[in-house]
């Protein structure tokens, strides 16, 4: 069946390194992935999302990148500060407006160490 | 107003109570959304609502009861919930490719 996994259930970081997320999936037509965070007492959070037509994305100090050959993509923050300390999802969904029915992966736990 | 607001944020009921929890956007979203959360799990979910219609249904008991009386609006009925129904209950919103989650109502089933 159609899974999203991630390989890693914890990551610890210093604050200042980067971070890097891995996930995989197992649907070869998997269209579209969104990476959302959340934090401890709250709802996940949007950070970015990739398309299959594309291998990569950066935003604000986070970069996703995607590799269809393997069915693998990646979260990297750069510059990790303690406000990044959350639970990191990947997820599968729809490119359209039902893209809110996501498939999600088993989450990371990231802490960043002061 | 970027926010999905879900009211109570905590609710404790007994296994012969009757419920619901509350979920209402402004940013004229037309698709809503249910999830359970487990403790330390991902969301998995529930329901979805597409223009104000329900659209797919995950095979959820029916002791979960969806509706949505407007566009803005996105409620969960409950009614004798078992113990393992306890969790984070999450209601998010989507338009175009960005959905919007919700903090979530935790449920204590007792």
């Amino acid at each position: 069946g159609e899974s999203v996994g991630l390989h890693l259930p914890t990551l610890s970081v210093q604050e200042g390194d980067n971070s890097i997320i891995n996930c995989a999936y197992s649907n070869s037509a998997s269209d579209y992935f969104i990476w959302y965070k959340q934090e401890s007492g709250k709802g996940p959070q949007f950070i970015i999302d990739i398309r299959s037509n594309m291998d990569k994305r950066q935003g604000q100090r986070v970069t996703v990148l995607l590799n269809k050959t393997v069915k693998h993509l990646s979260l990297q923050i750069a510059a990790t500060q303690p406000g990044d300390s959350a639970v990191y999802f990947c997820a599968e969904s729809p490119f359209n407006t039902n893209a809110g029915k996501s498939t999600f992966g088993d989450g990371t736990t990231l802490t960043v160490k002061p | 107003d970027t926010e999905v607001t879900q009211t109570p944020k905590h609710l404790v009921m007994g296994m012969t109570n009757k419920k619901s929890l509350k979920c209402e956007q402004h940013m004229g979203h037309r698709a809503m959304y249910w999830y359970k959360q487990k403790a330390k799990k991902p969301p998995e979910l529930m329901f979805v609502y597409s223009y104000e219609k329900l659209s797919i249904n995950e095979s959820v008991p029916s002791r979960f009861s969806p509706e949505c009386p407007n566009s803005s609006l996105l409620n969960l009925h409950l009614h004798a919930l078992q113990p393992e129904d306890s969790a984070l209950y999450l209601c998010a919103s989507s338009q175009n490719t960005e959905a919007f989650f919700g903090q979530g109502t935790r449920l204590t089933v007792v």
